[in-house]
C-alpha cells in the first residue's frame, strides 16, 4: 500500500512558466516531508522540506505548500528552466519522539521544460 | 567536503552469486541507510545504522540480505545468494543525525546499479 502519491508520472512546461507538482500521503503520522530532484545515472538530491508546523516554506525559485487536511502538498518552480527538467521524488518521514526518520518515496514525477 | 560515495556504480552478476555493495558516507555523518529502487517502482527504505548499530533494519527483504557498518564509517550490503528480483538501484545516504529539532538532510550517493541475470 502505497502511503505517498504522485499521480502525474509527467509533466511537461514552458520555460519561464510555473511548474506545478503535487503530492499526497495517507499516513497521517508523518510530519515531514521532503521533494528531491533526481537526474539520470545520479542519486536523489535534497530541494526543499517542510515540517507539518509549517504550511508554506520558500528556497529561491522553490516553494513547498504543505496542507495537512487534505494530506497533500505540492512543489512550485518558479520561473522553470531547463535545468529543472528531472524526475522529482516527494518524501516523507515520522520524526516527533523517534530517532529513525527513514523516508517514504513517491514514485516519482518526471519534470520536462522546454526552451 | 566529499559526498556520499558507492562502489561499484553497476555489477552483473548470475543467479545464485554473491554480490557486496560499499557505502561511504559523508565525514562525520552517523546515521546511514540503504534505499532501494526496483525498476518502475518507488524508492524504498531497507535499514538504518546509527554509528555501527543497527537502527531499524525493517525494510530488508529476506535473510539473503546482510548490512554491516565496521567502525561506524563505510557500511557493506551483501546480497548471497542473489535472486532475479534483487535487481535494481541501490542507494546510499547519510546525515550528521538528531540535533534535537527536525531531522537533517539525508544526502544521497549516486546508486550501485545490480542487475541479476
Amino acid at each position: 500500500d502505497q502511503q505517498v502519491k504522485q499521480n502525474s508520472p509527467s509533466l511537461s512546461v514552458q520555460e519561464g512558466r510555473i511548474s506545478i507538482l503535487n503530492c499526497d500521503y495517507t499516513n497521517s503520522m508523518f510530519d515531514y516531508f521532503l521533494w528531491y530532484k533526481k537526474y539520470p545515472a545520479e542519486g536523489p538530491t535534497f530541494l526543499i522540506s517542510i515540517s507539518s508546523i509549517k504550511d508554506k516554506n520558500e528556497d529561491g525559485r522553490f516553494t513547498v505548500f504543505l496542507n495537512k487536511s487534505a494530506k497533500h502538498l505540492s512543489l512550485h518552480i518558479v520561473p522553470s528552466q531547463p535545468g529543472d527538467s528531472a524526475v522529482y521524488f516527494c518524501a516523507a518521514s515520522v520524526n516527533s519522539g523517534g530517532s529513525n526518520y527513514k523516508l517514504t518515496f513517491g514514485k516519482g514525477t518526471l519534470l520536462t521544460v522546454n526552451p | 567536503e566529499a559526498g556520499v560515495t558507492q562502489f561499484p556504480s553497476h555489477s552483473v552478476i548470475e543467479k545464485g552469486q554473491t554480490v557486496t555493495l560499499r557505502c561511504d558516507p559523508i565525514s562525520g555523518h552517523d546515521n546511514l541507510y540503504w534505499y532501494r529502487r526496483v525498476m518502475g517502482k518507488e524508492i524504498k527504505f531497507l535499514l538504518h545504522f546509527v554509528k555501527e548499530s543497527k537502527q531499524d533494519e525493517s525494510g530488508m527483504p529476506n535473510n539473503r540480505f546482510l548490512a554491516e557498518r565496521t567502525g561506524g564509517t563505510y557500511s557493506t550490503l551483501k546480497v548471497q545468494p542473489a535472486e532475479l528480483e534483487d535487481s535494481g538501484v541501490y542507494f546510499c545516504a547519510s546525515s550528521q543525525g538528531f540535533t534535537g529539532g527536525w531531522a537533517d538532510t539525508q544526502y544521497f550517493g549516486p546508486g550501485t546499479r545490480l542487475t541479476v541475470l
